[in-house]
């Protein structure tokens, strides 16, 4: 069954420290993976997206990995501001389907606090 | 920014009452979709499109339908809302792979938490 699980549910952190969030996945045949950024009631927008061959992206304070043999990623996040706080949610596409089916973890719960 | 709307962004209905969640996109996409999530739990596909006069069912059952008659216009309908019914449900769309963009990047709207009481 495809599956995309994420750890830790939830994470509080102070202002400017560094975090890290992490996301497995068994979804196969795999396309490529993303970090969405859900802000309380909106809706979520892609941070990054790495496929097959790529190990890391970055996007400002934001820098994901992706270990396609072992199906794990992470998101780093670098000086956390209080505008961090949010869901982060990892999403798995496959490639079986003209669809692009997308498989999407239940997302980190991140509070960022003064 | 992604330019995809949806109206109204909260609504609280009385059982039976039928209602219609609103989404449009002006960005051409020719693929939309309708999800549902529940507070603390993962998006679930209720209903996408391909196209014009396009809708298939998602992943996850639904009582509600859904139309595309326009390319930019993806409005779902609830003919009897039910407390069951509770929850957010977020639309967004994508395009067919144009140049330098992934084919599945999904743009989603604002949301519309509805309850039903």
């Amino acid at each position: 069954k495809n599956q995309v699980e994420q750890s830790p549910q939830s994470l509080i952190i102070l202002e400017g420290k560094n975090c890290t969030l992490q996301c497995n996945y068994t979804v196969s045949p795999f396309s490529n993976l993303r970090w969405y950024k859900q802000d309380t009631g909106r809706g979520p927008v892609s941070l990054t997206i790495m496929t097959f061959s790529e190990n890391t992206k970055s996007n400002g304070r934001y820098t994901a990995t992706l270990d396609a043999d072992t199906k794990q990623s992470s998101l780093h996040i670098t000086a956390s501001q209080l505008s961090d706080s949010a869901s982060y949610i990892c999403v798995v596409s496959d490639r079986g389907s003209t669809l692009g089916r997308l498989y999407f973890g239940r997302g980190t719960q991140l509070t960022v606090w003064p | 920014e992604a330019d995809i709307y949806q109206t109204p962004r909260y609504l609280v209905i009385g059982t039976g009452k039928k209602i219609t969640l609103e989404c449009s996109q002006t960005m051409g996409h020719d693929k939309m979709y309708w999800y549902q999530q529940d507070p603390g739990m993962e998006l679930h596909l209720i209903h996408y499109s391909y196209g014009v006069n396009s809708t298939e069912k998602g992943d996850l059952s639904s009582e509600s339908t859904v139309s595309r008659i326009r390319t930019e216009h993806f409005p779902l309908t609830l003919e009897s809302a039910r407390p069951s019914h509770t929850s957010q449900y977020l639309c967004a769309s994508s395009d067919s792979g144009r140049p330098g963009r992934s084919e599945d990047e999904q743009f989603f709207g604002p949301g519309t938490r509805l309850t039903v009481l």
